[in-house]
């Protein structure tokens, strides 16, 4: 089992609909959540991030953790072409360090 | 503020010669952390510097890498002998705390 799950995609929405990006983890003792977006060709970008199960919202981003299920989500509302992207759920293991461990990212594709 | 710096942005050798990344964090940052995306696979870490100290580095392939950080400021990763498996991106990024990390661009390493 890979530490950290995400569907590779590619989704497809319509501009204007919301885009829903899962990820599901396996270190119990993970504490810190992250999702960053990375353009093709270009270096990840922190979006978002959260550390307590529950919802977080920035703009039209809301991420969700649920740590009893070991699940974490991305939200993106009213989604533009310029959210056409990879999104990478990205979690701190508590077991080595504190290293950051990524998932394989999930293209999204937002359609004019 | 300048973000997280990477040289060359880009470098293409042939198997056998050695190469050397350098990465300049943003001023003030204490950790520092190296990752590498071989193609079609997730983000993996390589290792992490608190300063000039090295944390963590279980995430280093073989002997044939090798990162610095002297002084506590920028890093290199040199790769000695490069092989083809080592082709990639290598991505350096860094953080005032242990949670939000900000990534370079990137170096591409293409190894012939």
């Amino acid at each position: 089992q890979k530490e950290v799950e995400q569907n590779s995609g590619p989704l497809s929405v319509p501009e204007g609909a919301i885009a829903s990006l899962n990820c599901t983890y396996s270190d119990r003792g993970s504490q810190s959540f992250f999702w960053y977006r990375q353009y093709s060709g270009k270096s990840p970008e922190l979006i978002m991030s959260i550390y307590s199960n529950g919802d977080k919202e920035d703009g039209r981003f809301t991420a969700q953790l649920n740590k009893a299920s070991q699940y974490v989500s991305l939200l993106i509302r009213d989604s533009q072409p310029s959210d056409s992207a990879t999104y990478l759920c990205a979690v701190i293991s508590r077991t080595s360090y504190d290293k950051v461990i990524f998932g394989p990212g999930t293209s999204l594709s937002v359609i004019p | 503020e300048a973000g997280v710096t990477q040289f060359p942005s880009h470098s293409v050798i042939e198997k056998g010669q050695t190469v050397t990344l350098r990465c300049d964090p943003i001023s003030g940052h204490d950790n520092l952390y190296w990752y590498r995306r071989v193609m079609g696979k997730e983000i993996k870490f390589l290792l992490h510097f608190v300063k000039e100290s090295k944390q963590d580095e279980s995430g280093m392939p073989n002997n044939r890498f090798l990162a610095e950080r002297t002084g506590g400021t920028y890093s290199t990763l040199k790769v000695q002998p490069a092989e083809l498996e080592d082709s990639g991106v290598y991505f350096c990024a860094s953080s005032h705390v242990q949670e939000t990390q900000y990534f370079g661009p990137g170096t591409r390493l293409l190894v012939l």
